[in-house]
């Protein structure tokens, strides 16, 4: 059984630029969970998918976007790229969108801004 | 709303001592609660959870934690500590619904050291 794989692991951008996270997720699962771990804190929930719609989201701006493929995959987009958006982003996968379904983490993507 | 108060930043202990990280949590519904382990360049693995029923659950690698709902504590403990369980702890919560509903709210992650 493959688990949740991100893309890429590491990422350096400038400023005012666009980004692409990737994500796939555990055989089986429907739900998607990104989470944003700046240095030295715990991760942040951004948003969640659950059979490709929005099913929550964080406290974070519009240009953090995402999309949920019908195999359950997942996209991170974020435009407009600030500092402080450097951080490791994490995605992970669940059975279903329940508070009991445990989530597995995928590596993560450590991105920097420059 | 929900919220994760780990006490401590850095914990340190030696070789087969016992392990304490102490989590606190503030929640407005019945909360679920998890610890999770993060290990240097790597995502977080999960050690165990709390949804219902027993209030002392036991997870992987000898760890467990217990649910106090009247301290809401949900501390984590393993009686003998191991170098290899040097790693970064996440406590978390997700609420049984609610805006919480299905979304983690992680503490600020406490640092464990095993001195040999």
């Amino acid at each position: 059984e493959t688990g949740v794989t991100q893309s890429p692991t590491h990422l350096i951008k400038t400023r005012g630029q666009q980004v692409t996270l990737r994500c796939s997720s555990q055989s089986g699962h429907n739900t998607v969970s990104w989470y944003q771990q700046a240095l030295g804190q715990g991760p942040q929930f951004i948003f969640q998918y659950y059979r490709e719609e929005e099913n929550g989201r964080g406290n974070f701006p519009p240009r953090f976007s995402g999309l949920q493929f019908p195999n359950y995959s997942s996209e991170l987009n974020v435009n407009a790229l600030e500092l402080d958006d450097s951080a490791l982003y994490l995605c992970a996968s669940s059975w279903g969108s329940s508070s009991t379904d445990t989530q597995y983490f995928g590596p993560g993507t450590r991105l920097t801004v420059l | 709303a929900q919220s994760v108060t780990q006490l401590g930043s850095h914990v340190s202990v030696s070789e087969g001592a016992l392990v304490l990280l102490r989590c606190n949590y503030s929640s407005s519904v019945p909360p679920y609660l998890f610890w999770y382990v993060q290990y240097p360049n790597q995502g977080l693995q999960l050690l165990l959870k709390y949804t219902t029923g027993a209030t002392l659950v036991k997870g992987i690698n000898g760890f467990e934690a217990e649910f106090k709902k009247s301290e809401t504590s949900f501390h984590l403990t393993k009686p003998s500590a191991h170098m290899s369980d040097a790693a970064e702890y996440f406590c978390a919560v997700s609420g049984s619904g609610g805006t919480s509903y299905g979304k983690l709210t992680f503490g600020q992650g406490t640092i464990l050291t095993v001195h040999p």
